[in-house]
């Protein structure tokens, strides 16, 4: 059975880079797989970041497009998430997801000085 | 965008009464290769999503049969014909025909 792990620094000064790695186990990348981010901000609903195929097509939120990369290394069974000029409105529960059935635990990144 | 509107918001159910969550897309949700990607989750505190109901009516395999889900078009509706405690939660609905994925504001459940 395929599970996917979050990891990286859960706390992030302003301005600075977000970088998360979801490592895929259990299973492997499928063609037909697309990897996604999805993040819970606190007291808020869940919003999607983006996405990213096994070839490595992205597919980003529109208004994060421009601060938002993903990357995929196939040979490492990893996804990677990196957010540049983060804010405090970046503070959330990042998921990684198998789109659409199989989610990791999440992993909680604070935003603050 | 597509958004997706959820009500209500909250509901408080007595365990063994029914319970229905309406999902209203802005616009028509197209189908692809017969298709609609509409799909329901439920999220318990400190849990990750958890799916229940892929393309608008599908049964995830290990949910409980009392869930279920119905809709086309821009309508769509999730039941739960006898709410047990282990229902608690927050439930979402996504779409994923759109490049765009959004998921709906989210409905809290809870127990009377």
């Amino acid at each position: 059975q395929i599970h996917l792990r979050e990891s990286g620094p859960g706390l992030v000064r302003p301005a600075e880079t977000l970088s998360l790695t979801c490592t895929v186990s259990g299973g492997s990348f499928d063609s037909d797989n697309w990897w996604s981010w999805v993040r819970l901000p606190p007291g808020k609903g869940l919003e999607w970041v983006g996405e990213i195929s096994q070839s490595g097509r992205t597919n980003y939120k529109l208004s994060l497009k421009s601060r938002v990369s993903m990357s995929i290394d196939t040979s490492q069974n990893r996804i990677s998430l990196r957010l540049n000029s983060v804010t405090a409105a970046d503070t959330a529960v990042y998921y990684c997801a198998r789109s659409p059935d199989v989610w990791g635990q999440g992993t909680q990144v604070i935003v603050s000085s | 965008d597509i958004d997706l509107t959820q009500t209500p918001l909250s509901l408080s159910v007595t365990p063994g009464q029914p319970a229905s969550i309406s999902c209203r897309s802005s616009q028509s949700l197209p189908q692809f290769n017969g298709k609609t990607y509409l799909y329901w989750y439920l999220q318990k505190p400190g849990q990750p999503p958890q799916l229940l109901i892929y393309e608008a009516s599908n049964r995830v395999s290990g949910v409980p049969e009392r869930f279920s889900g119905s809709g086309s078009g821009a309508d769509f509706t999730l039941k739960i014909s006898r709410v047990e405690a282990e229902d608690v939660g927050v439930y979402y609905c996504m779409q994923s025909i759109d490049p765009q994925v959004t998921f709906g504001e989210g409905t809290t459940v809870d127990i009377k």
